[in-house]
């Protein structure tokens, strides 16, 4: 069966304090890995996708990487409004597009 | 960036009646959407897969004459919770599949049901 687990669970920061959330993950044929971005009462924003080990992406102040076991979302310099919960997943090869497993996320606060 | 639609935001109801949740691709044609559940603090769960023009596809422990999903277009996907109950309670999202090159996968807002 298909696992993601996040780490930490929560995590605080103060603003410009650079971080890394963690997403490890055990499947069968991964078909891509996305991060995305939640806020309270809000559905999923979308972030990134990685596809093979050794990619990286980047937007703004976060950074996506990818290995064999996991993932990595690196967050440089953050600011109040990075505060948000950051989940990944992966859809694994035979799904749909949408059969997307999920981890439980990580709760990040950035205190100014 | 595509945005999907989806209303309403919140809504309480009483026991054993139905609601109604719209989803909406605004400006690109979805022939494939699906319906997330997410409670406090936990991760989405998919409930089903919405193909325009058949019907649905549910995992496994979702009973679908309970969440009754329609398809009827290629932007509009609805899903109807009947005879809630409070144990429906929830909040429920859906997300819509972008096709071709680059394909992405797009969420609503949620909409947050409460049963009284």
């Amino acid at each position: 069966e298909d696992q993601v687990t996040q780490s930490p669970e929560a995590l605080r920061l103060q603003e410009g304090e650079s971080s890394s959330l963690n997403c490890s993950y055990t499947v069968s044929g991964l078909r891509g890995l996305f991060w995305y971005r939640q806020d309270p009462g809000k559905g999923p924003e979308f972030l990134f996708t990685l596809y093979s080990a050794g990619e990286e992406k980047e937007k703004e102040r976060l950074k996506a990487t990818l290995t064999k076991k996991e993932s990595f979302l690196h967050i440089t310099a953050p600011k109040p409004e990075d505060s948000a919960t950051y989940l990944c997943a992966v859809r694994t090869g035979g799904t749909s597009y949408g059969k997307l497993t999920f981890g439980q996320g990580t709760i990040l606060t950035v205190h100014p | 960036g595509a945005v999907v639609s989806q209303h309403p935001s919140w809504v309480i109801c009483k026991s054993g009646t139905s609601v109604k949740i719209e989803c909406r691709s605004l400006d690109f044609q979805a022939t494939t959407m699906f319906w997330y559940r997410q409670f406090p603090k936990q991760s989405l769960m998919l409930m089903a897969t919405s193909n325009e023009g058949s019907k649905a596809t549910y995992e496994q422990g979702v009973e679908k004459d309970k969440f009754l999903i329609n398809h009827a277009s290629l932007t509009l996907s609805t899903l109807t919770v009947t005879s809630a109950h409070p144990e429906d309670s929830s909040f429920y999202i859906c997300s819509a599949r972008t096709v071709g090159v680059g394909e992405k996968l797009f969420f609503g807002s949620g909409t947050q049901l409460s049963v009284l």
